[in-house]
């Protein structure tokens, strides 16, 4: 089956440090790819759709200059907290999407990110 | 605003009995509804998914129930085991477009 790979699994950083999230389809084209951030004990909220090639689509009340996404590839999305602080710490996962096929949406492993 | 929602945090359940999720949603417009399964640390996995036109839908001890009318959805689980102990999450999709989630439930398998 479709396989998600998202590296790295855990990062620890410091404030006003940025980090890169990876987020790679490995058996398959992404044409659209979604970032969730999830907070203990609630749900995967969608902080942003990506398309190869074009500019991310961020949901409501997320700071697209603090959450930078690249999808510069049908295989690669990238995640880049800017300036981190401890309230962006939390688990951050990617889902890649074959295309308009209900199901066909498979997610990553997850990161972790405490920033310190 | 929370279109999907779960009310229930967590569920018990003895091990070969069935274990029953439920999920309700406001939006009419979603057309597909999706039972993922998520342990700590990892990201979701699929488990079981149903189109608004169908009211069921089984794969092996999983089964999907849509009441429409009632804008609810519930996963049973039979008989449950040890191994499905995890957080599981519903979804629902409109025209294939973002999954929107609600806030899970942690279903505990008892020995």
């Amino acid at each position: 089956g479709a396989v998600v790979s998202q590296h790295p699994s855990r990062v620890i950083c410091k404030s006003g440090t940025s980090v890169k999230i990876e987020c790679r389809s490995l058996d398959f084209q992404a044409t659209t790819m979604f970032w969730y951030r999830q907070f203990p004990k609630q749900s995967l909220m969608l902080m942003a759709t990506s398309n190869e090639g074009s500019k991310a689509t961020y949901e409501q009340g997320v700071e697209k200059d603090k959450f930078l996404i690249n999808h510069a590839s049908l295989t690669l999305s990238t995640l880049t907290v800017t300036s981190a602080h401890p309230e962006d710490s939390s688990f951050y996962i990617c889902s890649a999407s074959e295309g308009a096929r209900s199901g066909g949406y498979t997610f990553g492993s997850g990161t972790r990110l405490t920033v310190v | 605003d929370q279109q999907v929602k779960q009310n229930s945090p967590s569920l018990s359940v003895q091990e070969g009995r069935i274990s029953i999720l439920n999920c309700d949603y406001t939006n009419s417009m979603f057309d597909y509804f999706l039972w993922y399964k998520k342990y700590p640390a990892e990201g979701p996995t699929f488990l079981i998914s149903i189109s608004s036109i169908k009211d069921k839908n089984e794969d092996g001890r999983f089964t999907v129930f849509l009441n429409k009318s009632a804008k609810h959805l519930s996963l049973h689980i039979v008989p449950s085991q040890p191994g499905d102990s995890a957080v599981y999450f519903c979804a629902a999709l409109q025209r294939a477009q973002k999954l929107v989630f609600g806030q899970g439930t942690r279903l505990t398998i008892n020995p």
